[in-house]
């Protein structure tokens, strides 16, 4: 069992780029989320997904948007990418919402926009 | 509104010596929960525990243990006998009751030195 699975692991993008940051989980949790961790600031939610076709706005949200087509997938995009973007992404998913479920983590990608 | 302290920003033992990682948190919920991650320098974030809010015991695991009082709204984790492996960022986490989201930390960066 690969639990959760993110790609890139890192990529350095130019600013005004569309990225796609992938995560996938096979673990079957219908709550999924993505994080970005900046130095002393933590991790902060961007977007998450209680299930499979809905997704709810976290506490740094704008610049990304989320799609949750199917459980396992759970991609972020990048629309237009721009210096304060660059960060450490992380992915994580849940069995159910997080107040009565533990989260877990993906990997990370590493992004860096110029 | 919620929020974690991590008041220490980096602490560094030496191997053997006892380390506790401070975590105060704020909430307006009855039921709510507390985590533990750890991030070692591959970069994954690690769970250790969770404990929700009705739940004062102390917990042992091997020479982890963390002390919940809720009077002090502390949830601190106590490392017994450090070791170098134990090097690393950890984070304490809060949800409230029926949310979708975890806040986090910034974190207390651990260095064990041999």
């Amino acid at each position: 069992i690969a639990g959760i699975t993110q790609a890139p692991t890192s990529q350095i993008l130019a600013a005004g780029r569309r990225m796609t940051l992938r995560c996938t989980q096979d673990m079957r949790h219908n709550a999924m989320y993505w994080y970005r961790q900046d130095l002393g600031l933590g991790l902060r939610l961007i977007h998450y997904s209680n299930t499979a076709g809905t997704t709810g706005k976290g506490e740094v949200p704008d610049g990304y948007s989320v799609s949750r087509a199917n459980t396992d997938d759970f991609p972020l995009t990048l629309a237009s990418a721009v210096p304060s973007q660059t960060s450490v992404y992380f992915c994580a998913s849940s069995v159910d919402r997080v107040s009565t479920d533990t989260q877990y983590f993906g990997p990370g990608t590493r992004l860096t926009v110029l | 509104a919620q929020k974690v302290t991590q008041a220490q920003t980096e602490i560094s033992v030496v191997e053997k010596e006892d380390v506790t990682l401070d975590c105060v948190y704020e909430t307006r919920d009855t039921t709510y929960y507390l985590f533990w991650y750890k991030q070692p320098p591959s970069g994954e974030l690690v769970f250790l525990i969770r404990r929700n809010s009705f739940d004062e015991q102390n917990e042992i695991s091997g020479r982890y243990s963390w002390n919940f009082q809720k009077s002090t709204s502390s949830f601190n984790f106590t490392i017994t006998a450090s070791q170098v492996v134990d090097s690393a960022v950890y984070f304490c986490a809060l949800s409230g009751y029926n949310t979708d989201k975890l806040i986090f930390g910034t974190g207390t960066r651990l260095q064990v030195f041999p």
